[in-house]
């Protein structure tokens, strides 16, 4: 199973929005509502931050949202904040039985 | 609270094997799925496996199954992967993760992560 695509890296200012996309196929993403996304800071454990394509956990800001359209999903971040500057992670259920990770955006706040 | 505690890492040859363990609290145990990932120095996450809330189904990612065996002890709110034929490319530092209540394939709560490195 391949990794989904993520962009290396993506960047915005305080107070903008971003998105990241995560391409995969029509074995993964595109099969199942069963795409999440992760925030990783350096050193620490990822956390939870949307779970079937656009469910947020308690606790999570709303300025996270999540969407899919065919074999891509997209985390879109409004009013970016410094804190949020770190590495993301999508993820998908796959045909396989089994969990496919895409390959990590890193996130600079400018 | 939630917790999950990774211990057992460590350095081990090539062709070795090493057990790691994950211990629970806070939450039951004995409900959920239980997955392991597995992050290699500078790189991104990669799913290890997964396993049912009674040890009943076990599923595996292509480049550990045959090798890696994921169990659980209910009765010690205990996760376990024993890891046998290691190799360098298995060097990661390796989380336990439980899935979120509702579904299985998310994980909200996750260790801090135990160190293996494979390496003679």
């Amino acid at each position: 199973q391949s990794a989904l695509t993520q962009p290396a890296s993506v960047s915005g200012s305080p107070g903008q929005s971003i998105t990241i996309s995560c391409t995969g196929t029509s074995s993964d993403i595109g099969g199942y509502n069963y795409v999440s996304w992760y925030q990783q800071h350096p050193g620490k454990a990822p956390k939870l931050m949307i779970y079937d394509v656009t469910n947020r956990p308690s606790g999570v800001s709303n300025r996270f949202s999540g969407s899919k359209s065919g074999n891509t999903a997209s985390l879109t971040i409004s009013g970016l904040q410094a804190e949020d500057e770190a590495d993301y992670y999508c993820s998908s259920y796959t045909t396989s039985t089994t969990l496919v990770f895409g390959g990590g955006t890193k996130l600079t706040v400018l | 609270q939630v917790q999950l505690v990774e211990s057992g890492g460590g350095v081990v040859q090539p062709g070795r094997s090493l057990r790691l363990s994950c211990a629970a609290s806070g939450f039951s145990f004995s409900s959920l799925g239980m997955h392991w990932v597995r992050q290699a120095p500078g790189k991104g996450l990669e799913w290890v496996a997964l396993i049912s809330y009674d040890g009943s189904n076990k599923y595996y990612a292509d480049s550990v199954k045959g090798r890696f065996t994921i169990s659980r002890d209910n009765s010690k709110n205990t996760l376990y992967l024993q890891m046998n034929s290691l190799r360098p490319e298995d060097t990661a530092v390796y989380y336990c993760a439980k899935r979120i209540l509702g579904v299985l394939w998310s994980m909200d709560v996750w260790g801090q992560g135990t160190t293996v490195t494979v390496s003679s």
